[in-house]
């Protein structure tokens, strides 16, 4: 069965921490993204990546780090540096960059 | 540059009663239009796609979206609502080239609820 898993569901820190979520696709798909979700502002680009050990900026990456070393997996570091980073983070996968895109179930992060 | 509004955060409507929920979008190229539906903390869905082909697109769940240039509108409907359908829905567009990638520029979404 193809998809997009992200993992944890929910996943709670202290201020101060860096947290790591995870993204893994198994649709062979080249390009993924990360996005952030906050109430009434639907979402919202923070990094994407058209290929391996390829990653560019999106609208809201400040605060944020990512990796692509493999195709299947684009992990997203959330760091202190963030100074709101509370929300609901979704990845998401496209054949190339551009195309429809295939999202996953999403990770909750709560930082109090 | 591309936007997109969707008209009215909120809907509701009552089981068995039209759909309609309302996307405008602003592009200086021919756009590509998309219809996400996202259930309570889940993921988003494709429920559509407008590539230029026909104008009218038929999705998944007895959705569908008519593409209006005239009035660049992209809205969706649904003849007969089902309390299944509560969810939020989120038109996108997308983008303009910007170094080379045409990103997805979502709105903010609408909230349905339906009601018995």
């Amino acid at each position: 069965d193809g998809g997009i898993t992200q993992s944890p569901k929910y996943l709670f820190r202290k201020e101060g921490q860096n947290v790591t979520l995870s993204c893994e696709q198994n649709l062979n798909h080249d390009a993924m993204y990360w996005y952030r979700q906050d109430p009434g502002q639907g979402l919202r680009l923070i990094y994407y990546s058209q290929i391996v050990n390829d990653f560019q900026k999106g609208d809201i990456a400040e605060g944020y780090s990512v990796s692509r070393e493999k195709k299947e997996s684009f992990p997203l570091t959330v760091t202190s540096a963030q100074k709101n980073p509370t929300a609901f983070y979704l990845c998401a996968s496209s054949p190339v960059l551009g195309a429809e895109q295939y999202f996953g179930p999403g990770t909750r992060l709560t930082v109090t | 540059a591309q936007s997109v509004t969707q008209l009215g955060s909120h809907v509701s409507v009552s089981e068995g009663a039209l759909v309609l929920l309302r996307c405008n979008y602003s592009s200086s190229v021919p756009p590509y239009l998309f219809w996400y539906v996202q259930y309570p903390n889940q993921g988003l869905q494709l429920l559509l796609k407008y590539t230029s082909a026909a104008t009218l697109v038929k999705g998944i769940n007895g959705f569908e979206a008519e593409f209006k240039k005239s009035e660049t509108s992209f809205h969706l409907t649904k003849p007969s609502a089902h309390m299944s359908d509560a969810a939020e829905y989120f038109c996108a567009v997308r983008g303009q080239v910007s170094g080379g990638y045409n990103k997805l520029i979502f709105g903010a979404g609408t909230r349905l609820a339906v009601h018995p």
